[in-house]
């Protein structure tokens, strides 16, 4: 089946530090999708990334897909406390319709 | 626009019992896809509808089951509960499907099986 793994699981900053997490896949994606989840609450579409190599920005958040399609990141700069919550990946393969969703990363945040 | 709509939001059963949770999505969404999440496993796709059909079906126990009516409304099913059947069901909407587009999820039933 499909391999995704997202790292790392779990990440704690202090409040303005920087927070990235990565997600792999062991086969060529055909497009890439990145949710957050606060807690006690649900998953919340943030992105979807489709071309090779591509990044996107929403303000402090930058996204981006691998050039190998295999591969993308989510890096939040200066973090707030309004960015607890955790982050997935999900996945699609070409041709398959199900996502297939990373693990997760936990972020939790020092005032 | 109402966002998906999961009844009930929290339930407690017993093992051996079923049960049947119920999930509105988005007007205008045909897809509704389940997912299953605990915290060991995370985020496991379950099954998604389209047009009343089921379209994919995640590596479940035949104990799950689902279907989707006319107005696009679904339901899920799990019969003789187990223990680790405990988790929060999440459902979610999309116009074309899976993958295609974002996911809009609902708030979630979690179950309880004591």
């Amino acid at each position: 089946g499909q391999q995704v793994m997202q790292i790392p699981q779990y990440q704690h900053v202090q409040e303005g530090e920087d927070f990235t997490t990565y997600c792999n896949s062991s086969t060529t994606l055909s497009n890439i999708q990145w949710y957050k989840q606060r807690p006690g609450g649900h998953p919340v579409f943030l992105i979807q990334l489709v071309k090779s190599g591509e990044v996107k920005k929403q303000k402090r958040l930058t996204f981006q897909f691998g050039e190998a399609k295999k591969n993308s990141s989510l890096h939040i700069t200066a973090t707030q406390t309004t960015d607890v919550g955790t982050y997935f990946c999900a996945l699609r393969r070409g041709g398959a319709q199900k996502l297939v969703f990373g693990q997760g990363t936990r972020l939790t945040i020092n005032p | 626009k109402a966002g998906v709509t999961q009844t009930p939001r929290y339930l407690i059963k017993t093992r051996g019992q079923q049960v049947t949770l119920s999930c509105s999505p988005i007007s205008g969404h045909r897809s509704v896809s389940w997912y299953q999440q605990t915290p060991g496993q995370g985020l496991q796709f379950l099954f998604e509808y389209f047009s009343e059909t089921q379209r994919n079906k995640g590596n479940f126990p035949g104990r799950f089951s689902g279907r989707q009516f006319s107005n696009s409304r679904s339901e899920m099913n799990v019969s003789t509960l187990e223990l680790g059947d405990s988790a929060l069901y999440l459902c979610a909407s999309s116009l074309e499907g899976e993958g295609v587009g974002e996911l809009f999820f609902g708030e979630g039933s979690r179950l309880t099986v004591l």
